[in-house]
């Protein structure tokens, strides 16, 4: 079974910072996901990767496959980017489909 | 817009009561799952179904059931609640194929209170 490990699990910032959230695992796997969630619940896909790098707005995303780390990386951080950020990868010891997840980095970016 | 709808975004239960928590999604997704989030542990894997009528244990299956009678509705059943259900659910769904991690969507999660 997969081991997923986020770190830092808490993280202040204040507005404009750069901001790394990392994710190792224990088995190799096809392409990991990043998520978003934000108070109240729901949770969204930001990436899915499998090599390489991955941008959307200030939001970039990397994977080594290699070394089995990938790293969140917010650039100009703002408060609407308090959230908690999980990572996740396919549990191929489980169902198809299925997804193993770290414990989240609640981030909190101060004004 | 396709999604997953939990049936309920809060709720307060008493000890002992039945609690039914639904889940729906309108992807034609094959496989549904519950998971239950607790701080300091993440989310954790409940009960789980790859088709109609089937369904696995996750990690966590004591103290719960599943129904999946069509392919778009997923139940997760509290038999008696106890206090140390009291929890964040969110439902999910996703394609079948097990190469691909695509199509993984989550409803808005429902917070569980049990008094």
């Amino acid at each position: 079974k997969n081991e997923v490990e986020q770190s830092p699990q808490n993280l202040t910032a204040q507005e404009g910072e750069f901001i790394t959230i990392n994710c190792s695992y224990s088995v190799g796997i096809s392409a990991l996901h990043w998520l978003q969630q934000h108070p109240g619940g729901g949770i969204v896909s930001l990436f899915m990767l499998s090599s390489g790098k991955k941008k959307h707005g200030r939001l970039i995303a990397t994977i080594n496959i290699q070394e089995k780390h990938s790293s969140l990386h917010i650039t100009a951080s703002h408060p609407r980017d308090s959230a908690v950020y999980i990572c996740a990868v396919p549990n191929y010891g489980g169902s198809q489909g299925n997804l193993i997840f770290g414990k989240g980095t609640k981030l909190s970016v101060k004004p | 817009d396709v999604k997953v709808t939990q049936s309920s975004r809060y709720l307060v239960k008493r000890t002992g009561e039945k609690v039914f928590l639904e889940c729906v999604q309108d992807m034609d997704h094959e496989n549904m799952f519950w998971y239950r989030q607790d701080p300091g542990l993440g989310l954790r894997l409940i009960y789980f179904s790859y088709d109609v009528k089937m369904k696995e244990k996750g990690d966590i299956p004591e103290g719960y059931s599943v129904s999946r009678e069509k392919k778009e509705r997923f139940s997760l059943i509290l038999e008696s609640a106890s206090t140390n259900q009291t929890s964040m659910y969110l439902c999910a769904s996703s394609l079948r194929d097990r190469a691909t991690i695509g199509g993984y969507t989550f409803g808005s999660g429902t917070r569980l209170t049990v008094v």
